[in-house]
């Protein structure tokens, strides 16, 4: 149980292009859910928590026009990375925690964006 | 800004060794203490959360402890196999910060036959 998806796994864009990511709990609904970026050598770093119904809510330094977040149901958040430049090229994983709010977060598998 | 740190960066053992790493964190306002493991290419795996200062979690091999007074948490495993070969990662939560996970940049142990 406790399952969560994300695609695409990789994706390669042109700058200038948007790119969407879908993570999606698969056996459980999901109030809120958060995603993360990693940079290489670095650790994961919380973007903006997503909650069903809701604007997300984003960290100092991040950009909302630019990481545009959708949590239209309790199983589905996603994340565009609009008018992507080579600097966006990153780690994005996301995670999920169940509907009651109980810990811990279930991850995906995490998107690895290319920029070219 | 609040740190957690991981160590060591990363490690190599035998099959059979037991093993252990560190991770540390802010103590004031603390929440939680999440451990996770994160194989290459697959979601990162939880493992143990923890609350309570002195608390002692164990899932088959692995077992974690908690010291939440002095800020760190301690993971073991005990008779290492190529299985176990992973990222190992640390993160806290703090109250009234909306569970909200800080993360370190992990452990990669490799268990070599």
């Amino acid at each position: 149980g406790a399952v969560v998806s994300q695609h695409p796994s990789r994706v390669i864009c042109k700058s200038g292009t948007s790119v969407k990511i879908e993570c999606r709990s698969l056996d459980f609904q999901a109030t809120t859910m958060f995603w993360y970026r990693q940079f290489p050598k670095q650790s994961l770093m919380l973007m903006a928590t997503s909650n069903e119904g809701s604007k997300a809510t984003y960290e100092q330094g991040v950009e909302k026009d630019k990481f545009l977040i959708n949590h239209a149901s309790l199983t589905l958040s996603t994340l565009t990375v609009t008018s992507a430049h080579p600097e966006d090229s990153s780690f994005y994983i996301c995670s999920a925690r169940d509907a009651i709010g109980r810990d811990p977060q279930y991850f995906g598998p995490g998107t690895r964006l290319t920029v070219t | 800004i609040l740190n957690v740190e991981q160590s060591p960066q990363s490690l190599h053992v035998q099959e059979g060794d037991s093993t252990n790493f560190t991770c540390s964190f802010p103590s004031s306002n603390f929440y939680a203490l999440h451990w996770y493991r994160w194989e290459t290419a697959k979601s990162p795996e939880a493992l143990f959360v923890m609350t309570l200062n002195g608390d002692e979690k164990k899932k088959g091999r692995i077992s974690a402890t908690l010291n939440t007074k002095e800020g760190y948490s301690y993971l073991y495993i005990k008779g290492s196999q190529p299985e176990d070969s992973a990222t190992y990662l640390c993160a806290f939560s703090l109250t009234g910060g909306g569970n909200k996970l800080t993360f370190g940049t992990g452990t990669q142990l490799k268990v070599e036959l």
